[in-house]
């Protein structure tokens, strides 16, 4: 119950094109959706996150997609360029214990030029 | 600084040894979290402090893992009688407090011969 499935594994889009990553999840205490970006030889930073009272969350090029009775959330990545080729890691946790992120498994985004 | 720092980077250890990795939290967070990130993994939690006061390390995988943060600043994460499974990337993240989103650091690359 306390996993997060994240999907695809990895990914390859042309530039300009959209990049889609989908995490489902199945302990409904969570409440705080954060994204993750990792570079190789990195600490994953902060992309954007989301709180399960709305829907959608758009923050640059970056969106969140979050639908609370599937237990689903998303992320779009619009205008893809080579530059966001990177691991991405969708997080849950229940803002009202610990706070410990439970990480999906990552996907890896590759952009063509 | 502007980040959270942790040292060393990387760290050879032949199996048996006692190691000690450090992590500089942003300043004025209050909140410290330890994870290990396997290859090709997410992160996992291991450990967490509000200040001086670990409040939980359901995630520390023996009791050869012990983490500090004694006067609520710097953190030592110590690993005893290290084994070839401990072999990861242990990744500090900070935050502000509960609940405001955590900033990692890059991390420190375990190996264990």
């Amino acid at each position: 119950q306390q996993q997060v499935k994240q999907s695809p594994q990895s990914l390859i889009v042309q530039k300009g094109g959209i990049s889609i990553i989908n995490c489902a999840y199945e302990n409904t205490a969570f409440d705080y959706f954060p994204w993750y970006q990792q570079f190789p030889g990195k600490g994953p930073a902060l992309l954007i996150a989301i709180r399960p009272d709305v829907s959608e969350k758009k923050e640059g090029r970056f969106t969140i997609s979050f639908n609370k009775s599937a237990k689903q959330f998303s992320l779009h990545i619009m205008d893809s360029q080579p530059g966001d080729s990177a691991t991405y890691f969708c997080a849950a946790t229940t803002t009202s214990g610990t706070y410990k992120y439970i990480f999906g498994t990552g996907t890896r985004l590759k952009v063509l030029a | 600084g502007a980040g959270v720092s942790q040292s060393p980077r990387y760290k050879v250890a032949k199996r048996g040894q006692d190691v000690a990795l450090r992590c500089d939290p942003i300043s004025g967070h209050v909140s410290l979290f330890w994870y290990q990130q396997a290859l090709g993994q997410g992160p996992e939690f291991l450990t967490y402090f509000q200040n001086e006061a670990q409040l939980d390390k359901s995630g520390l995988p023996s009791d050869r893992f012990f983490a500090e943060r004694p006067e609520g600043s710097v953190s030592t994460l110590k690993i005893q009688r290290t084994q070839q499974e401990d072999s990861a990337v242990y990744l500090c993240a900070s935050s502000l407090g509960l609940p405001q989103p955590q900033h990692f650091g890059d991390g420190t690359r375990l190996s264990i011969l």
